[in-house]
């Protein structure tokens, strides 16, 4: 399969519940991103991974924790989270970091229902 | 601070012609970037512009003016397929994407 897929589409989870999001891409890309899209808002940069390094942390609370095993794989873990965190999380990857053209290609995104 | 503008939503016609304007305030620039996302699927990247003039891409074309912070999506002949979010984003001088909040993009019969 080429492109970027995230699992699982849909997560519903309470607010104690341990849970993790998974993305994969088969495009050779060497960087790897995760967004947080909510309605009506701009795309928030959460974490970049580069080579399976994270060059990339903005601010964002300890309740979400990457994990970047290889350059094809990309994790996010959750545990303990609010309902404010409710949203579609979407992961991307890209050829490179720094340069102008560098177009994302995007997963379908997951999900995320806290109650 | 950095900054992206565009409509929130906009309604066509099929078979006519849209405009999608972008205004951009941001620290340094390195192109702007034009993502269409269907509803429940994942953007993709439909036109990148860094240098100022039209770029067409078949039915859609993409304008810049770096002089006035300003961008926009033209999209001809519409159809219904087109009904999508579009999303505006900068690359400013850290290499950084500033995203817009997207314009949805309705489309009647």
């Amino acid at each position: 399969e080429t492109g970027v897929t995230q699992t699982p589409r849909h997560l519903v989870m309470g607010m104690t519940n341990k849970k993790s999001l998974k993305c994969e891409q088969h495009l050779g890309h060497n960087a790897m991103y995760w967004y947080k899209q909510s309605a009506k808002k701009p795309l928030e940069l959460m974490f970049v991974y580069n080579f399976k390094e994270q060059t990339e942390n903005n601010s964002v609370p300890s309740r979400f924790s990457p994990e970047c095993p290889n350059s094809s794989h990309l994790f996010l873990h959750l545990h303990t989270l609010q309902p404010e965190d409710s949203a579609l999380y979407l992961c991307a990857s890209s050829q490179d970091l720094g340069s102008g053209a560098n177009v994302l290609t995007f997963g379908a995104g997951s999900r995320l229902t806290v109650l | 601070g950095q900054n992206i503008d565009q409509p929130t939503e906009m309604t066509a016609t099929e078979g006519a012609i849209v405009q999608i304007n972008c205004t951009y305030q941001t620290s340094g620039f390195n192109g702007l970037f034009w993502y269409q996302q269907h509803a429940g699927e994942a953007p993709t990247f439909l036109s990148y512009n860094v240098l100022d003039g039209l770029e067409e891409k078949g039915r859609f074309s993409s304008f810049l003016s770096r002089s006035k912070g300003y961008s926009y999506l033209l999209l001809k002949e519409l159809q219904m397929k087109d009904s999508a979010s579009y999303l505006c984003a900068v690359m400013d001088s850290n290499y950084q994407l500033i995203w817009g909040a997207g314009t949805k993009l309705i489309i009647k019969p």
